[in-house]
């Protein structure tokens, strides 16, 4: 698990509620990333963390904002979940690069009722 | 049009067969190639890493890159029940603030 810890992992959240997911990593790794994993769609990229303090938007963005004030935490935050936000997450890791492979988490699976 | 492409299946093979999968891509920019393999309710797991154009062998696996085709293929050989997952590939571009574009994966089963 390359040192990754999602929490929670399973969640269950009324519509409207705000949520957050955390992503802990061991290995004091600079880049961090936040997919969501949907059937039909693969892994869409949701934010990305380049460094403390450093994020950008992927390509689903909307929705969704992250910090980052740690190296070892990224969190992602559901501001107002939708029943479109039900999915499973996962954060991940790139060990040498931005455009090297990435390791992965467990994932969080969340469900917005 | 997503920006790769891939056979969801399923993929239904007996034991001891050659599995063959493949991604399309429409990015000409894309230059890092990976497969992952990604058991029922488990993280993505990697298992192969290729850098531009060529081949590369692990084990019972390899992978294939043609730029030109924009066509990626991952080959297992000797499949075994537990490769049974679903694969996904990924690649990304070598320039800026990028990570890594999915495709929608494949299901493989291997039959025992």
């Amino acid at each position: 698990d390359a040192g990754i810890t999602q929490s929670p992992r399973h969640k269950v959240t009324e519509t409207g509620t705000p949520v957050t997911l955390r992503c802990h990593q061991t290995e004091n790794h600079r880049y961090m990333y936040w997919y969501r994993q949907d059937p039909g769609h693969g892994l869409r990229l949701i934010h990305y963390s380049y460094g403390v303090k450093d994020t950008d938007k992927g390509e689903v963005s909307d929705g969704y904002s992250v910090s980052r004030s740690k190296t070892e935490d990224f969190l992602l935050t559901l501001e107002s979940a939708t029943s479109s936000q039900t999915s499973v997450y996962f954060c991940a890791i790139s060990t040498t690069g931005p455009n090297t492979e990435a390791f992965f988490g467990q994932g969080t699976r969340l469900t917005v009722v | 049009q997503k920006e790769v492409e891939q056979d969801p299946g399923p993929l239904s093979v007996p034991e001891g067969a050659i599995v063959s999968l493949n991604c399309t891509y429409s990015n000409s920019a894309f230059q890092y190639f990976m497969w992952y393999r990604q058991y029922s309710r488990k993280g993505p797991e990697l298992l192969m890493y290729t850098y531009s154009s060529g081949n590369k062998e692990d084990g019972r696996f390899t992978a294939q890159v043609d730029k030109s085709s924009k066509y990626i293929s991952l080959f297992i050989r000797d499949s075994q029940p537990s490769d049974s997952a679903t694969y996904l590939c990924a690649m990304s571009a070598d320039t800026g603030r990028r990570a890594l574009t999915f495709g929608s994966g494949t299901r493989l089963q291997v039959q025992p």
